[in-house]
This record gives structure tokens, sequence and C-alpha cells, in this order.
């Protein structure tokens, strides 16, 4: 089935580690998407990539990076995990920047 | 004050009721808007989209967009227990830094009644 595989489903991290929150997509879509989701926040843009080889920050980047270094693939890296990076993180893509988007199941991590 | 606007809810309706679920947005800017329905634990899955003022239907569901007031409405016609969820609004503004920016609200928590 296409769209879009996010791995790992979850995971409980200890504060400090570093660890990278993959998504691959295989709708060829050109944009790709992280959002974290927060209870009373709502869904909340860190990074996103337009095509493959771009970046830009979103609205909540500190402390994550990203590449693109295919259409295919936007690994979300977080390098040392803090408590208040716990959240639920999805993936998604576009056809083209800002039209109707297409999420991952999602990554629910916890930083203890 | 938030971009996009959406009371959390809940919002009860019995089965086979109307339920409307409403979202405000403050840029005026915004051209196009989208809803999003999320089940407990699950990804955002998207519903509907609306780019012009008026009313835009697909089967159950209606949206409705009026730019001046900015307001948009999700109305779920004959509402079912399947139904019960998040819906999230979305909204598409102009270019910010380089995307186009997509913000969403907080969501509401729609519960259809048996």
């Amino acid at each position: 089935t296409a769209g879009i595989t996010q791995a790992p489903t979850s995971q409980i991290l200890a504060a400090g580690r570093s660890m990278t929150l993959r998504c691959t997509q295989d709708m060829r879509h050109n944009a790709m998407y992280w959002y974290r989701q927060d209870l009373g926040l709502g869904l909340r843009l860190i990074h996103y990539s337009n095509t493959a080889g771009t970046t830009g920050k979103g609205e909540v980047p500190d402390g994550y990076s990203v590449s693109r270094a295919n259409t295919d693939d936007f690994p979300l890296t977080l390098a040392s995990a803090v408590p208040s990076q716990t959240s639920v993180y999805f993936c998604a893509s576009s056809e083209s920047r800002g039209v109707e988007a297409f999420f991952g199941q999602g990554t629910r991590l916890t930083v203890v | 004050q938030k971009e996009v606007e959406q009371n959390s809810g809940p919002l009860s309706v019995p089965e086979g009721a109307i339920a409307s679920l409403n979202c405000t947005y403050s840029d005026r800017g915004s051209q196009s808007f989208f809803w999003y329905r999320q089940y407990s634990g699950k990804s955002p899955e998207l519903i509907m989209s609306i780019y012009s003022n008026g009313d835009k239907e697909d089967g159950r569901f209606t949206a409705q967009l009026n730019k001046a007031s900015q307001y948009v409405s999700l109305l779920i016609r004959d509402s079912q227990p399947s139904d019960s969820a998040t819906y999230l609004c979305a909204g598409r503004a102009g270019y910010s830094g380089g995307y186009q920016k997509v913000t969403f609200g907080i969501g509401t928590k729609l519960q259809v009644i048996p």
C-alpha cells in the first residue's frame, strides 16, 4: 500500500541521548514535513523540505535537525533529547508545497 | 491568538443528527482550508479541502468557507458513532520563510452518541 512509513512507532529515550526518527514515502511527493503534536497545542511544524536537497525551519525547530538526500526519505534527528521533546511526531508529505498533506502513522516518543 | 482557532469540545450529538464543526482564522491571506479527521491514537486523515467561498459537498460532509467573516465550517449529516473523532481545521496562508505555511487548529473532539 502506497503511503508514508515512520519508524519506530514508539520509543522511550533517556535524556541526553540522540535518536533519529525515520520517514519514508513512496508517493514521489516533492514536499515533506515533520510535525509534533501535543495536547492543547495541536500540530506544530518542526522542519520541512520543499524538494530533495533542500530543508527549512518550521515553527519549533530548536533541538531538531533534518536532511533530505533523496525524494523518499526525510529523517528527523534529536541530537540530545530533553523531556520537553516528549510528543507524538508525524511525518507528512504533499505533492507540492502548501497543498493537502498526507500523514504517516506517527512516532510516540517519551524522553525520560 | 492562534492563527487557526477551534473549540476543543467535546461536541456531543445524537446519532443521525447534523454535527457542525467551526473554525476561525486570523490571516486574511489564507487561501485554502483543509479538514482532517483524527481517531484517537491515529494520524490525521484528510477529508475535505475548500478553496473558494461557499459550500463544497462530499457525501455526508459539507465544508463551508466565508472569507469575509474568516470562518470555515464542516457539517456532517446523519452522524454515525464511527464519526467520533477529533477534527482538525488547517489553513494555508502565504509564503513564510520559503514555504507556504499551513497552520493547524487544536482540533474539536466530536462524540456521536448512539
